[in-house]
């Protein structure tokens, strides 16, 4: 139980362009799903924190009209970057959580190469 | 301020060697939780461990070992007799309940070389 899956797992876009990454929650319901970053060699950074059907908690330093999430049901949550360019290639990583305060249940992760 | 300390960047060791990675944090709330987590370089985060604050009590599983002091404010994690499929980034992690966000530690990458 308690899976967690990411679409795409790679992705390369073109500078300017947006992409959209899936995180679905895949025999839970997710009331709350965390969207994080790493870069090579790096630690995980938490972006923002979202709960299904309210707007998300972004962290500090990071741009809400860059990075959009969407929490529109229980167990789907997107982040899209938008007008990407190459310092966005990163890993995303996403999580969910049921309810509470249970834990964290990962994604495999999204690479993002912005050429 | 919430913060985890790994200061071990990498560690390597021989095949059957144990090897302990350190994780000290800081926090002032007085219920939290700590993690640790492995990332193999396929990327995808391997859940090992959650402990929360009011238990102390180490725990073994398998080869694994975890040392929890409060007193330190250390969550230790020991492999015993390591495997080359060890080899990975370990992460130690830290959520509390004021602030409910993980905050993860920079990490130590491990090799275990045959």
């Amino acid at each position: 139980g308690a899976v967690v899956s990411q679409h795409p797992s790679r992705v390369i876009c073109k500078s300017g362009t947006s992409v959209k990454i899936e995180c679905r929650s895949l025999d839970f319901q997710a009331t709350t799903m965390f969207w994080y970053r790493q870069f090579p060699k790096k630690s995980l950074m938490l972006m923002a924190t979202s709960n299904e059907g309210s707007k998300a908690t972004y962290e500090q330093g990071v741009e809400k009209d860059k990075f959009l999430i969407n929490h529109a049901s229980l167990t789907l949550s997107t982040l899209t970057v938008t007008s990407a360019h190459p310092e966005d290639s990163s890993f995303y990583i996403c999580s969910a959580r049921e309810g509470g305060r249970d834990e964290q249940y990962f994604g495999p992760g999204t690479r993002l190469t912005v050429t | 301020a919430q913060k985890v300390t790994q200061a071990q960047t990498e560690i390597s060791v021989v095949e059957k060697e144990d090897v302990t990675l350190d994780c000290v944090y800081e926090t002032r709330d007085t219920t939290y939780y700590l993690f640790w987590y492995k990332q193999p370089p396929s990327g995808e985060l391997v859940f090992l461990i959650r402990r929360n604050s009011f238990d102390e009590q180490n725990e073994i599983s398998g080869r694994y070992s975890w040392n929890f002091q409060k007193s330190t404010s250390s969550f230790n994690f020991t492999i015993t007799a390591s495997q080359v499929v060890d080899s990975a980034v370990y992460f130690c992690a830290l959520d509390t309940y004021n602030t409910d966000k993980l905050i993860f530690g920079t990490g130590t990458r491990l090799q275990v070389f045959p």
